[in-house]
């Protein structure tokens, strides 16, 4: 069955990056692109971009350009989005989704970013 | 600020009927790719609810339903129950923007 696993919860302080990753199983890695969204305590999903996981190529959010950057490991199936010069209303759920079409049929569970000095 | 407009929150009986707005523009859920919401539980993965507009995946009870009229959307939720107490988000594709939009998210109170 389709799974998406992502890392552990973070604790970083402002000014520095997190990576967060997110292992998919279940489905053909390279067949479908993966989006990252976030939901910042008491604030909506709010989409921050996608990856082709075939090519490499990435759209981000124009919020999100300049600190922003995902990644993929073909090998291991695994997606990462890594996000630099935090501040404190980084602080927020991260998801891992896959699409189909123009909505997600599948999320990670999530991975709690909290930004702090 | 969200680009679809949603409710902050909803509330209803058990058993009772509910029904969560989702506005748009013609360059969002007017355009051809439609609406689909999401249901957001405390520490769980989000699920896909409606798709397209107002079709359902397997395993999700007919008691949710979607509708869409041209740049609005509804997600109606019928008999009422105390697990369906959650947030609710309505998502679609923006071709002004060129990236996908989510509403602000509607929080439901089974009272």
């Amino acid at each position: 069955q389709v799974q998406l696993v992502q890392s552990g919860a973070e604790v970083q302080k402002p000014g520095t990056s997190v990576k967060v990753s997110c292992k998919t199983s279940g489905f053909t890695f390279i067949s479908y692109y993966m989006h990252w969204v976030r939901q910042a305590p008491g604030q909506g999903l709010e989409w921050m971009g996608i990856i082709d996981t075939s090519a490499g190529s990435t759209t981000y959010a124009p919020k999100f350009r300049g600190r922003v950057t995902m990644t993929r490991d073909t090998s291991t199936s695994t997606v990462y989005m890594e996000l630099s010069g935090l501040r404190s209303d980084d602080t927020a759920v991260y998801y891992c989704a896959r699409p189909l079409g123009t909505y997600y049929d599948f999320w990670g569970q999530g991975t709690l970013v909290t930004v702090s000095s | 600020q969200s680009v679809l407009t949603q409710p902050p929150s909803v509330s209803g009986a058990p058993g009772h009927r509910v029904t969560i707005s989702c506005t748009g523009s013609s360059s969002n859920i007017g355009a051809t790719s439609g609406v689909h919401w999401y249901q957001l539980l405390p520490k769980t993965a989000p699920k896909l609810l409606i798709y397209g507009n107002s079709n359902r995946p397997s395993g999700v009870p007919d008691r949710f339903s979607g509708s869409k009229s041209g740049t609005s959307a509804s997600l109606a939720i019928t008999g009422l129950q105390a697990e369906d107490e959650a947030d609710y988000y309505c998502q679609s594709y923006d071709i002004s923007l060129s990236g996908w939009v989510f509403g602000g998210g509607t929080k439901l109170t089974v009272l």
